[in-house]
């Protein structure tokens, strides 16, 4: 199956400062990246789809001006969450997926988590 | 309404027996995808099978297999011979559409799965 990168793997940080995840495909380029964040013992819920060249689109009730998502290339979708709180500690994973496709599976990240103290 | 509802929230399977996990979905778009992750504790999103809605016969990837019941919109995973390394959270996802139009994934709550010795 194809690699997906994401880094940091867990990241702790003060309230009110921001943080950068990286998502990166290692061996195919992906016009599609997804950002998705879960909550202990539930399931993923997509946050936003990221096009390559183009704004992401953001699902309802996720704050564009909060998780600041960028594709700036064929192989990197970067997620920033500004001002960040402790009601922002989740955890964040991303996938990575290629079109013209059939299948068009969805590879993830091996996930971030974050603590906002 | 929930689009992939599965039902069993945890299960337990002796060592070598086989498994069964349930997995529900609702569409109205005649082209779909069905996908099967693993999440062990780690966090990884793990894929494990794949199945088209267009598929005539039950995608199988070494133990697992999708019993796939169109009709009844039914997406079990059966898992063979299971071994202690299998003892995870186990979700059903559906992307409608075609696939090599992108399209994103709905998830199921997820099964925990734990293997016994």
């Amino acid at each position: 199956g194809a690699v997906v990168s994401q880094h940091p793997s867990w990241v702790i940080c003060k309230s009110g400062t921001s943080v950068k995840i990286e998502c990166r495909s290692l061996d195919f380029q992906a016009t599609t990246m997804f950002w998705y964040r879960q909550f202990p013992k539930q399931s993923l819920m997509l946050m936003a789809t990221s096009n390559e060249g183009s704004k992401a689109t953001y699902e309802q009730g996720v704050e564009k001006d909060k998780f600041l998502i960028n594709h700036a290339s064929l192989t990197l979708s970067t997620l920033t969450v500004t001002s960040a709180h402790p009601e922002d500690s989740s955890f964040y994973i991303c996938s990575a997926s290629r079109q013209g496709i059939a299948k068009n599976i969805q590879y993830f990240g091996a996930g971030t988590r974050l603590s906002v103290l | 309404a929930q689009k992939i509802t599965q039902t069993q929230p945890g299960m337990f399977v002796q060592e070598k027996e086989a498994v069964t996990l349930d997995c529900t979905y609702d569409t109205s778009d005649p082209s779909y995808g069905l996908f099967w992750y693993k999440q062990p504790s780690s966090g990884e999103m793990i894929f494990l099978i794949y199945q088209g809605s267009y598929d005539q016969q039950n995608a199988t990837e070494g133990r697992y297999s999708l019993n796939f019941q169109k009709a009844r919109k039914s997406a079990n995973l059966v898992i063979s011979a299971s071994q202690l390394g299998d003892s995870a959270m186990y979700f059903c996802a559906m992307r409608e559409g075609r696939g090599n139009q992108g399209g994103k994934l709905i998830f199921g709550q997820g099964t925990e799965l734990s293997v016994k010795p």
